[in-house]
């Protein structure tokens, strides 16, 4: 079955640590998103990529840093930078590069720092 | 600028009453529209999606909604909540002025009681 995985499900980290959150999909779609979600605040854009080799900054990328050297993988580092780490993260992506089409959604990475 | 508001940020109603869950837009050209449903520590599920064509979209799980450009509304509707229907909904906007983001609205969840 075609879609997207995230791993882990859940992460723990001790503060001061750099930590990559895993993002693949199988649907050969060339956009892929990354949101942060924390309570009542609906989802917020941290990076997204159009293409390969190519990555956009979102409206919350400070503290964050993303590679997209595969169509298929777009993993997330969250670097020690990033003052309030934990959060609810989905990864996202979307076939055609077109504002009318749906994106897909992972299931999610919930990430603890303490 | 693209926006979402959705108003109330719960809403709670009686198993077999009717759900209707707002959302008004701002898009300074033809938007696109999409309803998401969200499971506790899952990723979002498309719903329903509004392309400019058909005003009155119908989605899965017996959701609906309506696109009423003279309002800037698009407000889900089910005619008889399911306590499977308990969960959080997200309202989202995308347009050619915003590049290839989606904006999400802060989100609505929805108690079903039996």
């Amino acid at each position: 079955d075609g879609g997207i995985t995230q791993s882990p499900k859940y992460l723990f980290r001790k503060e001061g640590q750099n930590v990559t959150l895993s993002c693949e999909q199988n649907l050969n779609h060339d956009a892929m998103y990354w949101y942060r979600q924390d309570p009542g605040q609906g989802l917020r854009l941290i990076y997204y990529s159009q293409i390969v080799n190519d990555f956009q900054k979102g409206d919350i990328a400070e503290g964050y840093s993303v590679s997209r050297e595969k169509k298929e993988s777009f993993p997330l580092t969250v670097t020690s930078a990033q003052k309030n780490p934990t959060a609810f993260y989905l990864c996202a992506s979307r076939g055609q590069n077109k504002q009318k089409y749906e994106q897909y959604f992972g299931p999610g990475t919930r990430l603890t720092v303490t | 600028a693209q926006s979402v508001t959705q108003l109330g940020s719960h809403v709670s109603v009686s198993e077999g009453a009717l759900v209707l869950l707002r959302c008004n837009y701002s898009s300074s050209v033809p938007p696109y529209l999409f309803w998401y449903v969200q499971y506790p520590n899952q990723g979002l599920q498309l719903l329903l999606k509004y392309t400019s064509a058909a005003t009155l979209v119908k989605g899965i799980n017996g959701f609906e909604a309506e696109f009423k450009k003279s309002e800037t509304s698009f407000h889900l509707t089910k005619p008889s909540a399911h306590m499977s229907d308990a969960a959080e909904y997200f309202c989202a906007v995308s347009d050619s002025t915003g590049g290839f983001k989606t904006i999400f609205g802060a989100g609505t969840r929805l108690f079903v009681k039996a």
